[in-house]
């Protein structure tokens, strides 16, 4: 069974620029989550799909940030425009219910 | 105060050391607690899961909860460089499936 996976690994960015982060949770997983970990920081949730419905955003730090999860199955997480403070790791994690979330490699942002 | 705390580290010890990882929490609230083991450029993996107070075993790896302390710990036995990683504390209410993390140790086990 294939796992989490994130597109692109590394991406590096100036300030102001656009970047979509993409995920592909593990096949059947209906349930989709969004983490963040800033240099240093712990690793803090984002948001939470349950099928192509956001069931929780609460994590979302401001409206630069969009979420999407087409036809309920990958994610993509839009930062517009980028500002320095968004450099950090990206994380995606997938569960099939409310339990064990597996998680993606991450996507490491890097904003100039 | 920080709801989870967990000392960042590096913990440098030689192969077949006992490991002690340890976090301290404050919201009495959280009952689910999780370790999570992250290697280099991958994602967090669970690899402990408790609920309440009490210890629970897993081959090498014990984890303890003391929640009159608000107190966890993660030893291993026999420690082995393949277990060198980054390792994270998690908790979660009863309410809630989204984790708390701690910042993670990072464990340096060297032949």
């Amino acid at each position: 069974e294939a796992g989490v996976t994130q597109f692109p690994s590394h991406s590096v960015i100036e300030k102001g620029q656009t970047v979509t982060l993409r995920c592909d949770p593990i096949s059947g997983h209906d349930n989709l989550y969004w983490y963040r970990r800033v240099m240093g920081k712990e690793i803090k949730f984002l948001l939470h799909f349950v099928k192509e419905s956001k069931q929780d955003e609460s994590g979302m730090p401001n409206n630069r940030f969009l979420a999407e999860r087409t036809g309920g199955t990958y994610s993509t997480l839009k930062v517009q425009p980028a500002e320095l403070e968004d450099s950090g790791v990206y994380f995606c994690a997938s569960s099939r219910a409310f339990d064990e979330q597996f998680f993606g490699p991450g996507t490491r942002l890097t904003v100039l | 105060q920080k709801e989870v705390e967990q000392d960042p580290g590096p913990l440098s010890v030689p192969e077949g050391a006992i490991v002690s990882l340890n976090c301290t929490y404050s919201n009495s609230a959280f009952q689910y607690f999780m370790w999570y083991r992250q290697y280099s450029r991958k994602g967090p993996e669970l690899l402990m899961y408790t609920y309440s107070s009490g210890n629970k075993e897993d081959g090498r790896f014990t984890a303890q909860v003391d929640k009159s302390s608000k107190y966890i710990s993660l030893f291993i036995r026999d420690s082995q460089p393949s277990d060198s990683a980054t390792y994270l504390c998690a908790m979660t209410s009863g309410g809630s499936y989204i984790p708390t993390f701690g910042r993670g140790t990072s464990l340096i086990v060297h032949p």
